[in-house]
């Protein structure tokens, strides 16, 4: 089974609908991260998580919110989906270790969004 | 953060080493350099570390030179599963939940 896991893989929706993608992971990690990719482009970070309490923006927050419900799960939500939104969706955890100490980050499958 | 610089794409046959540059001109005392591998419609996974000289693994090999301005990620006797995108990022502790994935290095392996 993996370890991150994404629902949906796929979404279509329309112009102004709410939406929400969720993230769960077994891997225990504290932090957990959501990027978008948008074609030939690397990744942008849109918010990140240290633990259940500490919530940060990333680079392109706009347009987006997140909610870390638990340790395992950390969800992005579109309040209002706008076409320029369609992208390539990761969620990826990693563990906080020892102070100063990298954690490699570990993704999920990725869900495709595409807003009409 | 350090901005990174590293070339768009790069072509290579079955077999051959691939070396793939990064700059990273203002990159701080503290910071580490990193790579990660993404196949298509796959989130990246991580390969390689190192701060300075050169790390070697089962993937790949880092080198660094002693100023640390750039880096040069080797990938020995690529195979066609090799071909990937591969992203070049510089961070340190403060900024280990803000690392940049910018657009990477396309690499193409052929027969």
């Amino acid at each position: 089974d993996a370890d991150v896991t994404q629902t949906p893989r796929n979404r279509i929706t329309k112009t102004g609908k709410r939406i929400m993608l969720e993230c769960s992971q077994t891997k225990g990690h504290d932090r957990m991260y959501w990027y978008r990719q948008d074609p030939g482009l690397g990744l942008q970070l849109i918010y990140y998580s240290f633990d259940v309490k500490d919530i940060n923006k990333g680079e392109i927050s706009d347009g987006y919110s997140v909610s870390r419900q638990a340790q395992a799960k950390f969800s992005l939500s579109l309040e209002s989906a706008i076409p320029n939104q369609t992208a390539l969706y990761f969620c990826a955890t990693s563990d906080s270790g020892q102070v100063g100490q990298y954690n490699e980050q570990f993704f999920g499958p990725g869900t495709r969004l595409t807003v009409l | 953060l350090a901005k990174t610089t590293q070339p768009i794409s790069m072509d290579s046959y079955e077999g051959q080493e691939v070396n793939i540059t990064c700059s990273h001109n203002n990159i701080a005392t503290n910071d580490y350099i990193t790579w990660y591998q993404q196949f298509p419609s796959q989130g990246p996974r991580f390969i390689i570390q190192g701060y300075k000289t050169k790390v070697t693994n089962e993937v790949a090999s880092l080198f660094i030179p002693a100023d640390r301005k750039s880096s040069t990620l080797s990938l020995p006797r690529v195979s066609l599963s090799d071909t990937a995108v591969y992203y070049c990022l510089v961070g340190g502790p403060n900024s280990w939940g803000k690392l940049q994935f910018g657009a990477g290095t396309q690499v193409v392996v052929t027969p």
